[in-house]
């Protein structure tokens, strides 16, 4: 079983810069979230993706966005970086969505340390 | 909304002590509750969960939680620390009114176990 990898593991970036973190979910699920952990912080939602499309996102601005492709993968963009995103991000994976997997853990992969200067 | 609160910063505790690790939740309606850890520079683990049933859930890494619907708390426990435990603990509660499986998380508890 393969579990949830992210990549780059390390990013610096100047503010007013894009970038683009990449996850490959857990063999079989087909639902990933975003989350962001600032330091000292715990994870923040930022958004869910379900069979390639958004279906639920926290409290981010729409400079914050993503996609899902049909493996399941999944990209999270963040344009017009700024200081404040600097973070930690991590990518879950979960199977189903909905009241069917409100028993079920989410996976984490080991996230990407953003460092926005 | 749904809230988890993590009253304590950081937990000291001497190995081979037993250890608490205390959260209190505020969710409208049954609470659907998670304990994850985490280690330098990792992503989350998952430990345990409580759906419904057994007030007490056993976990991996011999962790328990104990839930507690009048106090709405679930705390982490272990009868025995080891050095090895020390890590970050996340409480976490599901949203049930969104219809997507996010989790909010607590702000989390350091735990710090010394030989």
């Amino acid at each position: 079983e393969t579990g949830v990898t992210q990549s780059p593991t390390h990013l610096i970036k100047t503010r007013g810069q894009q970038v683009t973190l990449r996850c490959s979910s857990q063999s079989g699920h087909n639902t990933v979230s975003w989350y962001q952990q600032a330091l000292g912080q715990g994870p923040q939602f930022i958004f869910q993706y379900y069979r390639e499309e958004e279906n639920g996102r926290g409290n981010f601005p729409p400079r914050f966005s993503g996609l899902q492709f049909p493996n399941y993968s999944s990209e999270l963009n963040v344009n017009a970086l700024e200081l404040d995103d600097s973070a930690l991000y991590l990518c879950a994976s979960s199977l189903g969505t909905g009241s069917s997997s409100y028993n079920s853990p989410l996976h984490f992969g080991n996230g990407t340390r953003l460092t926005v200067t | 909304a749904q809230s988890v609160a993590q009253p304590e910063d950081q937990v000291n505790v001497a190995e081979g002590n037993p250890l608490t690790v205390k959260c209190t939740y505020s969710v409208s309606g049954n609470p659907y509750l998670f304990w994850y850890v985490q280690y330098p520079n990792r992503g989350l683990q998952f430990l345990l969960k409580y759906i419904t049933g057994d007030n007490l859930v056993k976990g991996s890494y011999g962790f328990e939680a104990e839930f507690n619907k009048s106090q709405t708390s679930f705390h982490l426990k272990k009868p025995s620390a080891l050095v090895s435990d020390s890590a970050l603990y996340f409480c976490a509660v599901r949203d049930m009114n969104s219809g997507y499986s996010t989790l909010t998380f607590g702000k989390g508890t350091m735990l710090l176990v010394s030989p």
